[in-house]
């Protein structure tokens, strides 16, 4: 069965763009959670969806947005870059909401120049 | 919220050693995780243990959850088994909180 499938790998924006990024869960898995890694803070939680509808967010300004489809998958977008922004992002798909084990796709290296 | 921590932050072997990991809690958890980062970035699952022992070839894990801690055990370690090591918790209605991981670098 396919893991979690995240597109694209990798990109390079300018401050002042915006990016989207998407995320494929596992077949059958209907909750989808989204994580930036930095060097500085980490694994940080970002955002969870289930049924097309966000469940949780973390602390990160309103430039971090996303969404769910039907079919589970999910997009996120960062408006306005800024050099800060510049991180791996990590989708994760679960079977349902906030149970259960999570597993990781491969990533969205992000870089803001 | 709930802190996590992980112990040791590095930690340098040769080849054939066996090491432990620690992982404690500040709350309770109904979710515990134990993850390895691969040099591409991507998080692979070693163990989903909210409690118990379980073991996968050289690794094993036990979490004692009344204590609030996690202990992941590698055996015989191998170069491959360089990177980093994240434990990550949750609680009921909560995303998983991921600790800030153990650099784990194994020389041949």
């Amino acid at each position: 069965k396919a893991g979690v499938t995240q597109t694209p790998r990798y990109l390079i924006k300018t401050r002042g763009q915006q990016v989207t990024l998407s995320c494929s869960p596992i077949s059958g898995h209907r909750s989808v959670s989204w994580y930036q890694q930095t060097p500085g803070q980490g694994l940080q939680f970002l955002f969870e969806y289930f049924s097309e509808t966000q469940r949780n967010k973390g602390n990160f300004p309103g430039r971090f947005s996303g969404r769910q489809f039907s079919n589970s998958r999910s997009e996120m977008n960062v408006s306005t870059l800024e050099l800060g922004d510049s991180a791996l992002y990590l989708c994760a798909s679960s079977l349902a909401l906030n149970s259960g084990e999570l597993f990781f796709g491969e990533g969205s290296r992000l870089t803001v120049l | 919220g709930i802190q996590v921590e992980q112990s040791p932050p590095d930690l340098i072997l040769q080849e054939g050693a066996n090491s432990t990991l620690r992982c404690n809690f500040s709350d309770s958890v109904n979710n515990l995780q134990w993850f390895h980062q691969n040099p591409w970035g991507q998080l692979i699952n070693l163990f989903y243990i909210p409690s118990g022992t379980k073991q996968n070839g050289r690794l094993s894990a036990t979490t004692v959850a009344t204590e609030r801690y996690s202990l992941l055990y590698i055996s015989s370690s191998q170069t491959t088994d360089s990177g980093v090591y994240f434990c990550a918790v949750g609680q009921a209605g909560t995303a998983l909180i991921f600790g800030k991981g153990t650099t784990l670098s194994v020389s041949s």
